[in-house]
């Protein structure tokens, strides 16, 4: 069976300081991939997608990037973190067109 | 573009009331259509869908079914339980891979 790991669970990172949260998917091969973030209390935005080795979209531009080196790694990084960064991020997979989305636990960014 | 709207929250119930989470989307084409949970500090579970007109989706007691006519998809369950309380999220996913996710509605169920 398919599953989809996420880390760190929790992060607390300053103001300026790098960010990198990683994510992998077993069980599937040449998944779809995406990041969305959910600030709290709101719905969910869709920061990047990605349908196979090095093919990213960029749904909101802002200072966060994402890559996928390997078919089933998805990384979401930053440079330089905003205090508007912090949030609730999620991986999530999905097998192809009309497929559902399969979500990981979550990454809880503060950032202060 | 593809797009779903649902109602607004928050949503209070008694326990054992009758639950209706209204989802309405446009899209070209045919989406499939789906219901997520999320339940407080994870991530989002599937709980039920469909992919075509007149579909009905069930899992756990909740019930949608994919209305074209209408363009709708709202989530009922009979008689919700306290540990139905969580955010539900209506969304599409189409032939090109596009997902959409409405704003979500926070169920809460008081004993």
């Amino acid at each position: 069976s398919q599953t989809i790991h996420q880390w760190p669970a929790t992060l607390v990172q300053p103001v300026g300081s790098p960010l990198s949260l990683e994510c992998t998917v077993e069980g599937t091969s040449n998944p779809n991939l995406y990041w969305y973030r959910q600030a709290a209390g709101r719905g969910l935005q869709l920061l990047f997608y990605s349908v196979g080795i090095g093919q990213i979209s960029s749904e909101v531009p802002q200072n966060l990037s994402a890559s996928r080196p390997q078919d089933r790694q998805f990384i979401l990084s930053s440079k330089k973190l905003l205090l508007s960064d912090s949030g609730f991020y999620l991986c999530a997979w999905s097998g192809g067109n009309n497929s559902p989305l399969h979500f990981g636990n979550g990454t809880r960014l503060t950032v202060t | 573009g593809n797009s779903v709207t649902q109602m607004e929250g928050p949503v209070t119930l008694s326990e054992e009331a009758f639950l209706t989470i209204n989802c309405t989307y446009t899209a070209t084409g045919y989406p499939s259509l789906f219901w997520y949970v999320q339940y407080p500090g994870e991530g989002l579970q599937l709980l039920l869908k469909a992919t075509k007109a007149d579909d009905k989706g069930s899992n756990k007691g909740f019930e949608a079914t994919y209305r074209k006519e209408t363009t709708s998809f709202h989530l009922e369950k009979g008689s919700v339980q306290v540990s139905d309380s969580a955010v539900y999220f209506c969304a599409l996913a189409d032939n090109n891979n596009d997902m959409r996710f409405g704003a979500g509605t926070r169920l809460t169920v008081k004993p």
